[in-house]
C-alpha cells in the first residue's frame, strides 16, 4: 500500500507565479520529509527537507509546509521559473523506527514561459 | 566524488534473458538502496543494504529478482528470467548513515532504463 501519495500527476504554472505541489502520507510514525527533483534521464536530486518538529522550512524560492494533524505537506515555489520544470517526488521516513525512504508517485511540473 | 554510478544506462533484452544492473555507491556511504520507478507506484523501494548486509528485501517483486552487495563499493540487481513487465527505470541510491536521521538524504545514480521485449 502506498504510504506516500501525490495525487496530482501533473501541474502547469505560468512563469513568475507560485507552484504548489502536494503530498499526503498515512504512516503516523513518519517524522522526516524530503522533496526531490528529477529531470529527464537523470536521477532524483535532493531539494529541501523538513523535520516534524517544524511546520515550515524555507530555502530561497522553495518552502515546504508540514501539517502533521492532516498528514499533509506541500512544496511552494515562488516565483516559478522555466528551469523548475521537472518531476517532483515527495519522500518520508521515520528516524526512530525506519531505515528507508518512502517515495510518492511524483508530480510533473511544467512552468510556461 | 563522482556520485553514485550505475551501469549500464540503457539495457534492452529479450524476455527470458538474465539482466544484471550494477551500482557503485559513494565512497564511505553505509547504506545502499535499489528503487524501481514506474508510473503507477513512483519510486518503489526494492531492497536496502546496510554495511553490505541486506536489511529489507520485502519490496523485491518476486523470486526472479535478486540483489547482492559483495563489498562496500559494489552492488548488483539481477533479474532472471526477465519479463516485459520488468521494463522500468531502476535507480540505486546511497546514504552516509546507517539508518535515516534528520539531515540524511539519499544520493541517487542516473538510473538504468531497462526494456524487456
Amino acid at each position: 500500500d502506498q504510504q506516500v501519495k501525490q495525487n496530482s500527476p501533473s501541474l502547469s504554472v505560468q512563469e513568475g507565479r507560485i507552484s504548489i505541489l502536494n503530498c499526503d502520507y498515512t504512516n503516523s510514525m513518519f517524522d522526516y520529509f524530503l522533496w526531490y527533483k528529477k529531470y529527464p534521464a537523470e536521477g532524483p536530486t535532493f531539494l529541501i527537507s523538513i523535520s516534524s518538529i517544524k511546520d515550515k522550512n524555507e530555502d530561497g524560492r522553495f518552502t515546504v509546509f508540514l501539517n502533521k494533524s492532516a498528514k499533509h505537506l506541500s512544496l511552494h515555489i515562488v516565483p516559478s521559473q522555466p528551469g523548475d520544470s521537472a518531476v517532483y517526488f515527495c519522500a518520508a521516513t521515520s528516524t526512530k523506527t525506519g531505515n528507508e525512504f518512502y517515495f510518492g508517485t511524483g508530480t510533473s511540473l511544467t512552468v510556461i514561459p | 566524488d563522482a556520485g553514485v554510478i550505475q551501469s549500464p544506462r540503457h539495457e534492452v533484452t529479450e524476455m527470458g534473458q538474465e539482466v544484471t544492473l550494477r551500482c557503485k555507491p559513494i565512497s564511505g556511504h553505509n547504506s545502499l538502496f535499489w528503487y524501481r520507478q514506474t508510473m503507477m507506484r513512483g519510486l518503489e523501494l526494492l531492497i536496502y543494504f546496510n554495511n553490505n548486509v541486506p536489511i529489507d528485501d520485502s519490496g523485491m517483486p518476486e523470486d526472479r529478482f535478486s540483489a547482492k552487495m559483495p563489498n562496500a563499493s559494489f552492488s548488483t540487481l539481477k533479474i532472471q528470467p526477465s519479463e516485459p513487465r520488468d521494463s522500468a527505470v531502476y535507480f540505486c541510491a546511497s546514504t552516509p548513515t546507517s539508518g535515516v536521521r534528520v539531515g540524511t538524504e539519499a544520493f541517487f545514480g542516473q538510473g538504468t532504463r531497462l526494456t524487456v521485449v
